[in-house]
């Protein structure tokens, strides 16, 4: 079935460090591609999204690239800050079927 | 415009007993979801309707685990008898059109449920 791999945490960076967040998926057909994003004490929201092969989906500097021929979509951000510690989450849709990964907590430290 | 709204935020019980959750949508959201998050793993979609019909029920525990949105807006959740294993937090999500893909998913805060 489909599922959703991502690297495990907790990451631990330095401000302004460059940060990546393996994701890998299994899923047949063309899924669109997420990250979401869980601050501490607050609800999932989503922070980037790409919906086919190629696209490169952004958000507060956050950047993921939809790679099928490796089937990815590692999440990067070139300068993290404080404000960025959270849990991360990749997830899928594959014919209105969702499957998310088990979570990359980060800490960023000043 | 408020968001996705959750209540009780927490809840105790003991095993076997009854529990209910509760979620109010985003306003005109046609499309609402319940997800299990257990501890260190990520959401798992319980049930997904469109209006007032089930789209997906695929991994709802049907023997002890319910869902119903009688009007097409606000849904609960119940779980009869509870289990040890079912201690995790309940999401409830909300989005405009069940559009694959293109939708986005807005979360509610979640209701964490322990169970003793």
């Amino acid at each position: 079935g489909d599922s959703v791999t991502q690297m495990e945490g907790p990451v631990t960076l330095s401000e302004e460090a460059f940060l990546t967040i393996n994701c890998t998926y299994t899923a047949t057909g063309y899924p669109s591609l997420f990250w979401y994003v869980q601050y501490p004490g607050e609800g999932l929201q989503l922070l980037l999204k790409a919906t086919k092969a190629d696209d490169k989906g952004s958000n507060k500097g956050f950047e993921a690239t939809y790679r099928k021929e490796t089937t990815s979509f590692h999440l990067e951000k070139g300068s993290v800050q404080v404000s960025d510690s959270a849990v991360y989450f990749c997830a899928l849709d594959n014919f209105n079927k969702f499957y998310f990964g088990s979570g990359t907590k980060l800490n960023v430290k000043p | 415009e408020a968001g996705v709204a959750q209540s009780p935020r927490y809840k105790i019980i003991e095993k076997r007993q009854s529990v209910a959750f509760w979620c109010n949508p985003i306003s005109g959201h046609a499309t609402l979801y319940w997800y299990q998050q257990i501890l260190g793993q990520g959401p798992k979609l319980l049930i997904q309707f469109q209006n007032n019909g089930v789209v997906d029920d695929s991994q709802l525990p049907k023997d002890r685990f319910s869902a119903e949105r009688l009007k097409g807006v606000d849904s609960t959740l119940k779980i009869q008898p509870a289990k040890l294993e079912d201690s995790a937090v309940y999401l409830c999500a909300s989005s405009l059109a069940a559009q694959s893909g293109t939708d986005t998913q807005y979360f509610g805060p979640g209701t964490r449920l322990t169970v003793l």
